[in-house]
C-alpha cells in the first residue's frame, strides 16, 4: 500500500483557472507538508499541518490555500492560476512536528503545468 | 539561520568507482541532517540522517556521511558507484523549533557511466 499518495500525478490547465491537489497518508502521523519543486529542482516548504492545525505557512501567496479535512488528508487548493505556478508539489507527512529528527515521508508528487 | 550548501550541481562518476558528493551546513545549534535522494520522476526517499549521535552515518544501499562539526560538513560517500545510484540527491538540515520545517539544499546530480 502506498504511505503517501497524491492525485493527481499529472495536471494541465489554462492560466486563470482554478485547480486541487489532494494528499492522503496512511501512516497514522500526525504531520502533513507541502512542498514545491521548481524547474531547477529547488525545494520548499509551502505549509504543514499537525493534526489538522497550520503550524507553518511560508510566504506563499492567498491564492494558495490549504486544508486539512482529518489529519490523514492535507489538500492543496490554488485559484487564479499563473504560469509561475508550474511545478512538482510533493506533499510529505511524519509522525509529529515536535522532534527535529522526524523523518519526512514523501510522495510520488503532483506535476502541475499551467499554460 | 540555518541553510545547507551542496558543492556540485553534477557530479559524473564510472561504474564501480568511489561516488563523493559535498555538503556544507551553517547552524547555530546542533544541527539535524539527512540525505535524500530522488530518482526520475519519483518522490524522495531518505537514504540517511544524523541525529547527535555517531558521527559515522550509514545509510541504505551502501551510502554513508560522516558529520564533521570543524568543518561544518555532512558529505555523502559510497565506495562502489552502481547504475541504479544515478539520482538527484538532497542534502537537508532541519530547522530546531518552528515544527520540524526541512531546508533542502539545492541538488547534485549524479551520473554513472559505464
Amino acid at each position: 500500500d502506498t504511505a503517501v499518495s497524491q492525485t493527481p500525478k499529472y495536471l494541465v490547465t489554462q492560466m486563470g483557472n482554478d485547480k486541487s491537489i489532494k494528499c492522503e497518508q496512511n501512516l497514522g502521523h500526525d504531520t502533513m507538508y507541502w512542498y514545491k519543486q521548481d524547474s531547477k529542482k529547488f525545494l520548499k516548504i509551502m505549509f504543514s499541518y499537525n493534526n489538522k492545525e497550520l503550524i507553518i505557512n511560508e510566504t506563499v501567496p492567498n491564492r494558495f490555500s490549504p486544508k486539512s479535512p482529518d489529519k490523514a488528508h492535507l489538500n492543496l487548493h490554488i485559484n487564479s492560476l499563473e504560469l509561475g505556478d508550474s511545478a512538482v508539489y510533493f506533499c510529505a507527512s511524519s509522525q509529529d512536528a515536535t522532534s527535529g529528527a522526524n523523518v519526512l515521508t514523501f510522495g510520488a508528487g503532483s506535476r502541475l503545468t499551467v499554460l | 539561520a540555518q541553510s545547507v550548501t551542496q558543492l556540485d550541481s553534477h557530479v559524473s562518476v564510472s561504474e564501480g568507482t568511489p561516488v563523493l558528493l559535498r555538503c556544507n551546513y551553517s547552524s547555530s545549534y546542533s544541527p539535524s541532517l539527512f540525505w535524500y535522494v530522488q530518482h526520475p520522476n519519483k518522490g524522495l526517499q531518505l537514504l540517511l540522517k544524523y541525529t547527535s549521535a555517531a558521527t559515522l552515518v550509514k545509510g541504505i544501499n551502501g551510502f554513508e556521511a560522516e558529520f564533521k562539526k570543524s568543518e561544518t560538513s555532512f558529505h555523502l560517500t559510497k565506495p562502489s558507484a552502481h547504475m541504479s545510484d544515478a539520482a538527484e540527491y538532497f542534502c537537508v538540515v532541519i530547522l530546531t523549533g518552528g515544527g520540524n520545517k526541512l531546508t533542502f539544499g539545492t541538488g547534485t546530480q549524479l551520473k554513472v557511466e559505464l
